[in-house]
């Protein structure tokens, strides 16, 4: 399965900032996935991100907020925007390996918190 | 999947005992159901899948099952170990399209030794 480096592995930032977090992945994937996990949530999926496309959104996410970048199908970065309390979160990708190939892996994530 | 419910939030079992996480799923095009480890302050780790051609599937003490007819899957831990103890997320997707993964909300297992 694809090994996948995500960084920050954390940050501390000022509300109204913004942060971008990368994740890069050891071999080609088809579709990378962000994810945010709020503390003792569940994975809640903010975009799907394919290399040459504009990613998908979620509702209740929107590309302002969370831009997605995608420039090859290796590596995905996803920036928190404007960022307020309430973004404090754990960011996750995660990488299919293609339509008929299983076994979906994740990041090591990123501890957001916004003071 | 378009929604997925987990049952139950949370579990408490004496080492040694059996526990068994179930799930219910609401799209009838999912065909791929994963579920997913997670330990505190670390990544969700695959832990076993199931497709929708197979009704049943172990490793080791691990099992899933799936009842296509019903929307059920569940997973069976055998033999719990403190080690065992966690969040499991069950999730479901349809292969053939979007591929996204949508996970259910979690069940908090301990293991009492």
């Amino acid at each position: 399965s694809a090994v996948i480096s995500q960084k920050p592995s954390r940050d501390i930032c000022q509300r109204g900032t913004s942060l971008t977090i990368q994740c890069q992945v050891d071999s080609q994937v088809t579709m990378m996935f962000w994810y945010r996990q709020q503390p003792g949530q569940s994975l809640t999926l903010i975009a799907t991100a394919n290399q040459g496309s504009e990613a998908t959104y979620e509702s209740g996410f929107v590309i302002d907020k969370f831009p997605i970048s995608r420039p090859n199908l290796t590596f995905s970065t996803l920036t928190v925007s404007n960022m307020s309390p309430e973004d404090s979160s754990i960011y996750l990708c995660s990488v299919s390996p293609g339509t008929y190939n299983y076994g979906y892996t994740f990041g090591s994530g990123t501890r957001l918190t916004v003071v | 999947g378009e929604n997925v419910e987990q049952h139950p939030s949370t579990l408490s079992v004496q080492e040694g005992d059996s526990a068994v996480i179930k799930c219910t799923y609401s799209d009838s095009a999912s065909n791929y159901f994963p579920w997913y480890k997670q330990e505190l302050g670390k990544r969700p780790q695959l832990i076993i899948d199931i497709r929708s051609n197979v009704g049943e599937k172990k490793d080791q003490r691990i099992a899933v099952t799936l009842n296509k007819t019903a929307k059920h899957f569940s997973l069976h831990i055998t033999e719990t170990q403190p080690e065992d103890s966690a969040v499991y997320f069950c999730a479901d997707t349809n292969m053939e399209y979007g591929n996204k993964l949508v996970f259910g909300a979690g069940t908090i297992l301990r293991v009492k030794s």
